[in-house]
């Protein structure tokens, strides 16, 4: 069965280094989707990824993040100066026109420890 | 903007009880909605969805949701709970778009007494 895929499962960086987050979708699927959970709360959309651009986005997702299909597979995060509180397990996910009522696809996560 | 309100943040059930675990939306239209599960270290898993077309969802591992409009509630049941059941469950909604994002409620961390 087709899963979301994501690369590193734990990445531990310095405060104000840039980190890359890696995920590959579902192949035939259109939209991608970041989610971030900090530790013991609850799950919180990022920004949604379509056509190219982006579609929507939260205002957690301000001037540090970006994010980008770099080819025909890999769907990416990037944080360009990390701080403490950018501590937090990173979700992708991924829906397709196929999916019925764009059901999402989660990734396993990506657990990002800024010290 | 919508919300999602989960009821408590624990919930602990007997092996064999039944298991509700409730959610309550806001949005001005009906909107898609979800349950899913996170075990220990694990992603988020889909249990179940409810998309217009009936208002008793059955998903897996034998759990069900009822969608009632007029109490904006999609709660959770599983008639007989087991110990793997025990997880985190997230009730989630989004409005009727492609690119909207998953809103979430804050999670509800079942435990299941043997």
């Amino acid at each position: 069965e087709p899963e979301v895929t994501q690369t590193p499962s734990h990445q531990v960086t310095q405060m104000g280094q840039e980190v890359i987050l890696r995920c590959v979708p579902i192949s035939n699927h259109l939209y991608f989707y970041w989610y971030r959970q900090i530790l013991g709360q609850k799950v919180e959309f990022l920004v949604s990824f379509y056509n190219n651009e982006i579609s929507e986005k939260s205002e957690i997702f301000d001037d540090q993040f970006s994010v980008e299909r770099p080819d025909g597979s890999n769907f990416t995060l990037k944080i360009r100066s990390t701080k403490l509180e950018d501590s937090a397990m990173y979700f992708c996910a991924s829906s397709g026109i196929s999916s019925s009522y764009n059901e999402q696809f989660f990734g396993p996560g990506t657990r990002l420890t800024v010290l | 903007a919508q919300s999602v309100t989960q009821l408590g943040s624990h919930v602990s059930v007997s092996e064999g009880a039944l298991v509700l675990l409730r959610c309550n939306y806001s949005s001005s239209v009906p909107p898609y909605l979800f349950w899913y599960v996170q075990y220990p270290n694990q992603g988020l898993q889909l249990l179940l969805k409810y998309t217009s077309a009936a208002t008793l969802v059955k998903g897996i591992n034998g759990f069900e949701a009822e969608f009632k409009k007029s109490e904006t509630s999609f709660h959770l049941t599983k008639p007989s709970a087991h110990m793997s059941d025990a997880a985190e469950y997230f009730c989630a909604v989004r409005d009727a778009g492609g690119a909207d994002g998953l809103t979430f409620g804050k999670g509800t961390h079942l435990i299941i007494q043997p």
